[in-house]
């Protein structure tokens, strides 16, 4: 199985504060790399596909970016409602593994 | 708009057997991939099974294999999960997804506990 390095698992931030978060692949796996954001008691929602596609909806300060096995995703001015948890997603090889997730603090 | 909806899990003795259910709507259930993912609490994200369009292809994790079974019936746009023999670390909440469009349901929390 493909494994997904996230990192940092937690980070603590202020609004309006640039936030970044790295993932990396054991193997190449090209550009196929979601982002998810989840809330407490909430199931994952996908924020990206294809490593920087932004869904349909999600706000412009999400950047995803990276190809290969390195990836990262950015918030350029956090929001009080950005306070989730973050998940990266391989799907270049089943079975689509995640990252261990990031939990954002304020 | 695409739908999963869950239903089943519960509270479960330590042995016991438990089905978990997931309706699909608003896309082509029949020609995706589908996939059953646990959370423990407090933790990450955890692939437990997944089953072909047609259900040829099928995988579980090391840690089920054996105890569970993941099934589909595309005529009914369902998606299930067989969990037998279940076990303390098996706690969880689970949820079901389709691949590519990546589409999740509610999400369903299974404890197995005397």
């Amino acid at each position: 199985d493909i494994q997904m390095t996230q990192s940092p698992s937690s980070l603590s931030a202020s609004v309006g504060d640039r936030v970044t978060i790295t993932c990396q692949a054991t193997e190449d796996i090209s550009n196929y790399l979601n982002w998810y954001q989840q809330k407490p008691g909430k199931a994952p929602n996908l924020l990206i596909h294809d490593a920087s596609t932004l869904e349909t909806g999600v706000p412009s300060r999400f950047r995803g970016s990276g190809s290969g096995t390195d990836f990262t995703f950015t918030i350029s001015s956090l929001q009080p409602e950005d306070i989730a948890t973050y998940y990266c997603q391989q799907y270049d090889d089943l079975p689509y593994t995640f990252g261990q997730g990031t939990k954002l603090e304020i | 708009q695409a739908q999963l909806v869950q239903s089943g899990g519960g509270l479960v003795k330590p042995g016991g057997s438990l089905r978990l259910s997931c309706a699909a709507s608003g896309f082509t259930f029949s020609d995706s991939y589908m996939t059953w993912i646990r959370q423990t609490p407090g933790k990450g994200l955890e692939w437990v099974s997944y089953l072909s369009s047609s259900g040829t292809v099928v995988n579980y994790a090391d840690s089920v294999r054996g105890r569970f079974a993941i099934s589909r019936d595309n005529a009914k746009r369902s998606l299930y999960l067989q969990m037998n023999s279940l076990r303390a670390e098996d706690t969880a909440v689970y949820y079901c997804a389709s691949l590519e469009p990546f589409h999740w349901g509610q999400g369903t929390l299974v404890t197995v506990s005397s």
